[in-house]
């Protein structure tokens, strides 16, 4: 079965500190690709980094940053310096199978005050 | 482009009424996605078109009917629906099969409301 878990549903933090969202997956295939989508209020879902599962490299793109770790079925992303306009929803999200169907995390709210 | 266009925004319908919502994108992407998300809810897979056909359809009611006229175009016929139907509906459209560029790119969705 296909499962992502986002145990974290609300954080809230300060303006400019770090902040890391947790995921976890499961997933059978040996062939799969790991998202992080932001949803903002205005519903759109924007796209911000992926990952396959033969690539375990981190990845830095300004002030986010990710940790893919296989051993342990996670895909944390952080974001360093946490801004206003950085309130949205995050979601986790793993794509498998031939049609290659998304299963997404539950997401988690993610509320920076000023 | 590369965009996923969803028209119209916002739909407020009646129980009775036909609607039908379109999804567009000239990427070139040959897998197309209908998804339906409630209020602080994830997304939720509705129907999968790869190369013009169905592939997936997750036991959707049949008031919801997916139709895919061409590459680039994508519909969601709607017909008779419930008030519990109100949701963001979303759009999603995908490269397919290419390891270094795959993605998926969603539209910016129809806020659906049922009275």
């Amino acid at each position: 079965a296909q499962k992502v878990t986002q145990a974290q549903t609300e954080i809230s933090v300060v303006e400019k500190e770090d902040v890391t969202l947790d995921c976890v997956y499961e997933t059978r295939d040996t062939t799969y690709y790991l998202f992080w989508y932001k949803q903002p209020p205005s519903g759109e879902l924007v796209f911000l980094i992926r990952r396959n599962s033969f690539d375990e490299q981190n990845e830095i793109s300004g002030r986010y940053s990710w940790n893919f770790q296989k051993s342990t079925s996670s895909f944390n992303f952080t974001i360093t310096a946490s801004q206003v306009v950085d309130s949205a929803v995050y979601f986790c999200v793993l794509s498998y199978g031939s049609a290659r169907q998304l299963t997404f995390g539950s997401g988690t709210q993610l509320t920076v005050l000023p | 482009d590369t965009e996923v266009t969803q028209t119209p925004k916002h739909l407020v319908m009646g129980m009775t009424n036909k609607k039908s919502l379109k999804c567009e994108q000239h990427m070139g992407h040959r897998a197309m996605y209908w998804y339906k998300q409630k209020a602080k809810k994830p997304p939720e897979l509705m129907f999968v078109y790869s190369y013009e056909k169905l592939s997936i359809n997750e036991s959707v009611p049949s008031r919801f009917s997916p139709e895919c006229p061409n590459s680039s175009l994508l519909n969601l016929h709607l017909h008779a629906l419930q008030p519990e139907d109100s949701a963001l509906y979303l759009c999603a459209s995908s490269q397919g099969s290419d390891r270094a560029n795959y993605g998926y790119t969603f539209g910016s969705g129809t806020r659906l409301t049922v009275v």
